[in-house]
């Protein structure tokens, strides 16, 4: 079945720093991907997404390109601010069946000034 | 534009007792449906999702249950609360012919004491 792996958190980082999560994937066929973000308290927000091989989703600085070869959908930023502290989910939407999202197991991005 | 409707914000319940909470979506209709919940530390777990009116399916067998009494509305049930029930209960909507992504809920807090 489909399933999505995010690297493990938490993540610490300082403020301006250079952000990368990794997220891989297994799925028949090209699933469309997505980065959702959920800040305390909050339900989640799409970040950003890409539907077909070698799109780049961007959204408030933030990139991941949908990498066919490698399975995978890194989530980057080049300067990362306090306000960017938040829990950061990875997920596919396969393309048979009911659109059911299957989510990473989010990873906790905390930064300080 | 659409919106999403979750109530209450938080909720405290002792083991045992019975649940209802409620999800409302406006600006659109014939929406997917969707209940996520969000255990601690750990990432989302699809509960159950609607396609239409009176039409729920169940991902995973629990104590919990759904219904959608009316076509923007979905209610998550529960007869007897256990303590394993406390969580992050996310309701989502998505576009019913669109392969797109999902759109939140602000959750509800829930703990079972």
């Amino acid at each position: 079945g489909n399933s999505v792996t995010q690297m493990e958190g938490p993540v610490t980082l300082s403020e301006e720093a250079f952000l990368t999560i990794n997220c891989t994937y297994t799925a028949t066929g090209y699933p469309s991907l997505f980065w959702y973000v959920q800040y305390p308290g909050e339900g989640l927000q799409l970040l950003l997404k890409a539907t077909k091989a070698d799109d780049k989703g961007s959204n408030k600085g933030f990139e991941a390109t949908y990498r066919k070869e490698t399975t995978s959908f890194h989530l980057e930023k080049g300067s990362v601010q306090v306000s960017d502290s938040a829990v950061y989910f990875c997920a596919l939407l396969g393309i048979q069946g009911a659109q059911k999202l299957v989510f990473g197991q989010g990873t906790r991005l905390t930064i300080n000034p | 534009s659409q919106t999403i409707h979750q109530w209450p914000a938080t909720l405290v319940q002792p083991v045992g007792s019975p649940l209802s909470l409620e999800c409302t979506v406006e600006g659109t209709s014939n929406p997917n449906l969707y209940w996520y919940r969000q255990a601690a530390g750990r990432g989302l777990q699809l509960l159950f999702y609607s396609v239409g009116i009176g039409q729920i399916s169940s991902e995973v067998p629990q104590n919990l249950s759904a219904s959608r009494p009316q076509d923007r509305q979905f209610i998550l049930s529960s007869k007897k609360l256990l303590l394993s029930d406390s969580g992050f209960y996310l309701c989502a909507w998505s576009w019913s012919m669109s392969s797109y992504e999902q759109y939140f809920g602000p959750g509800t807090r829930l703990t079972v004491t």
